[in-house]
């Protein structure tokens, strides 16, 4: 069974702060790895994507891919209350897409 | 460019009726996809399609079918709507990353 697990939260973290988000998957055929961000009432938009091992950074955020551990985590530096959202974590094989459950995330002003 | 747009956004059924939800995308993309998500859960895969004319089973199928005559469109039927398929349903298209439509949320009474 293809899984991703996600700490559903909710995370909290003050404005300024990193948030440190985590994401587990079990197939080890798994080719790449999504992350989604998710506003209340809306759909899901991709912040990042990683498919190599080690780090992959956008602005803010950071993607880190484990393979080995089958792990892979996004960091939020200078955290916003903008960035307060459930964040999706996916992998994929093939065309096809796992998703995780998501974790809530709130900046605190 | 509209992206991926789905109609409608909001829809009240009864048990029993049948509808069918409507899914465009106009970035000529082979890989189309249908999710729902329940309250505090990730996305579950119901149906996808790698191309017109290719359709194939998800997660969650029953209840539901698909059909993809062309590129741009991949409506879901609902027959005999159950309480069970209240939910929000995105349609998402692809490949390498997918890019989702609005959602639909249906209310199944």
């Amino acid at each position: 069974q293809k899984e991703v697990e996600q700490n559903s939260g909710p995370l909290s973290v003050p404005e300024g702060a990193i948030a440190s988000l985590n994401c587990t998957y079990s197939d080890r055929g798994s080719q790449s790895f999504f992350w989604y961000r998710q506003y209340s009432g809306k759909s899901p938009e991709l912040i990042m994507f990683i498919y190599s091992n080690g780090d992959k950074e956008d602005g803010r955020f950071t993607a880190q891919l484990n393979k080995a551990s089958q792990y892979v985590s996004l960091l939020i530096r200078d955290s916003q209350p903008s960035d307060s959202a459930t964040y999706l974590c996916a992998s994929s094989i093939g065309n096809q897409f796992y998703f995780g459950t998501g974790t809530s995330l709130t900046v605190i002003p | 460019n509209a992206g991926v747009t789905q109609t409608p956004k909001f829809r009240i059924l009864k048990i029993g009726q049948s509808m069918t939800l409507q899914c465009t995308q106009d970035m000529n993309h082979n890989y189309m996809y249908w999710y729902r998500q329940d309250p505090g859960m990730g996305l579950k895969l119901i149906y996808y399609s790698v191309g017109a004319g290719i359709t194939d089973k998800g997660e969650v199928p029953n209840g539901y079918n698909v059909s993809r005559s062309t590129t741009e469109d991949f409506p879901l039927r609902l027959e005999l709507a159950a309480p069970s398929q209240t939910s929000v349903y995105f349609c998402a298209s692809g490949p390498g990353e997918l890019f989702f439509g609005e959602g639909s949320r249906l209310t199944v009474l």
